[in-house]
């Protein structure tokens, strides 16, 4: 049973909107949150996380919002960019250790 | 500065055959991870090493073994490969392995087991 889903593959957006990623998980115990992105043939890189004690973290045109009670965190990218263009993992962790990541969400921004 | 380097980049094997991916870092970094990729799913852990001289199980480590050799170098063995182990197979690596910590990946092997 995966214990952090991305329920979206795929997705597509117009250069210069907003592109909604989200991400659940059903595990409470987690404690931090994590964005990363991924270039064909290249690893992840970290985008943005967020600890459980917030609700929003915004660095530059990327912000991370959670809903503990929901079990919910979304990454929402304003304006998007050609560039944005990768598949977006949201991953989690309780102990720094163990990290548990989503099947990804592909990200197409179209000029 | 080149980060978390992974060799080989491609491996073909046959069933059966063994082989070590190997990974360093340059980082100075305590912590270091390997992960496994498949098609539609996410990375999943395989094995951690918290500091140098201990390794964890992650969730799927079966079939695997690893080597924290030193402080920078982080080796995933597979004794007897199987189809079921092709996959891309991404190190990773953390300065102190804690909440908070950035976890910076290598680009990657991609292991093909016939």
């Amino acid at each position: 049973d995966q214990q952090v889903k991305q329920n979206s593959p795929s997705l597509s957006v117009q250069e210069g909107r907003i592109s909604i990623l989200n991400c659940d998980y059903t595990n409470s115990m987690f404690d931090y949150f994590l964005w990363y992105k991924k270039y064909p043939a290249e690893g992840p890189t970290f985008l943005i996380s967020i600890s459980s004690i917030k609700d929003k973290n915004e660095d530059g045109r990327f912000t991370v919002f959670l809903n503990k009670s929901a079990k919910h965190l979304s990454l929402h990218i304003v304006p998007s960019q050609p560039g944005d263009s990768a598949v977006y993992f949201c991953a989690a962790t309780y102990d720094g250790q163990n990290f548990v990541f989503g099947p990804g969400t592909r990200l197409s921004v179209l000029p | 500065n080149a980060g978390v380097t992974q060799t080989p980049k491609f491996q073909v094997l046959k069933t059966g055959q063994s082989m070590t991916l190997q990974c360093a870092q340059d980082m100075n970094h305590n912590s270091m991870y390997w992960y496994r990729q498949d098609p539609g799913m996410g990375l999943r852990l395989i094995y951690y090493s918290a500091s140098e001289g201990t390794t964890d199980k992650g969730e799927v480590p079966n079939g695997y073994n690893v080597s924290r050799l030193n402080k920078r170098e982080f080796s995933l063995r597979l004794e007897s490969a199987a189809p079921s182990q092709t996959s891309v197979y991404f190190c990773a690596s953390s300065e102190l392995g804690s909440l908070t910590d950035t976890q910076y990946f290598g680009p990657g092997t991609r292991l093909t087991v016939l």
